[in-house]
């Protein structure tokens, strides 16, 4: 089993939807959990770190489900500039250990 | 302030020829870091470093080479090219490599190995 799984997609979805992806770890020793976006394959960029309470950013909600495994991204009111793969991470101690992306693909 | 740079951004080589990847970061981070990203993967950690003079292997480390000598610098070196190696590598940085930390990557370099 890997340590970081996600659903590769894509996941195709009408502009204004909301869109939701989750992804499961394999450590239940983990620190901490992040979700980064990337673009057409250009370097991964920071979207939001993902606390044990939940986190909100403007339209993402971020959320850590440590009894099930389990961290979520919610996205709301999608754009199309929400196009891009997105990445979940775990990190502990010196290393992070990346799933390997959900395709989202926002339709006009 | 350039962030991470990494050169060069593309490279097509031969099997069994020798290559160093370059990367550089101004923001004095002790971290600093090499993964390589294939189709359908996620990112995987070759080598990293949390300062100068200090490295250590990752998760997929065999055929690549660093040193770090300077802050600055965290060179990843090939040394007998595969086609295995083909891959996109990214070089990223951080404060002090804390899992909190925020990762800074550089634009990536396009190796193919022919």
């Amino acid at each position: 089993r890997k340590e970081v799984e996600q659903d590769p997609g894509p996941f195709n979805v009408p502009e204004g939807a909301t869109v939701a992806f989750n992804c499961t770890y394999s450590n239940s020793a983990s620190q901490s959990f992040f979700w980064y976006r990337q673009d057409c394959r250009k370097e991964p960029k920071l979207l939001m770190s993902v606390y044990s309470s939940g986190n909100e950013d403007g339209r993402f909600t971020a959320q850590l489900n440590r009894a099930s495994q389990y961290i979520s991204l919610l996205i709301r009111d999608s754009k199309l500039s929400d196009s891009a793969t997105y990445l979940c991470v775990r990190g502990s101690n010196y290393q992070l250990i990346w799933g390997a992306g959900t395709k989202l693909i926002i339709k006009p | 302030n350039a962030g991470v740079t990494q050169t060069p951004k593309f490279q097509v080589l031969k099997t069994g020829q020798s290559m160093t990847l370059q990367c550089a970061q101004d923001m004095n981070h002790e971290y600093m870091s090499w993964y390589r990203q294939d189709p359908g993967m996620g990112l995987r950690l070759i080598h990293y470093s949390v300062g100068a003079g200090i490295t250590d292997q990752g998760e997929v480390p065999n055929g690549y080479n660093v040193s770090r000598s300077t802050t600055e610098d965290f060179p990843l070196r090939l040394l007998s090219a595969a086609p295995s190696q083909t891959s996109v590598y990214f070089c990223a940085s951080s404060y002090s490599g804390s899992p909190t930390d925020t990762q800074y990557f550089g634009p990536g370099t396009r190796l193919t190995v022919l």
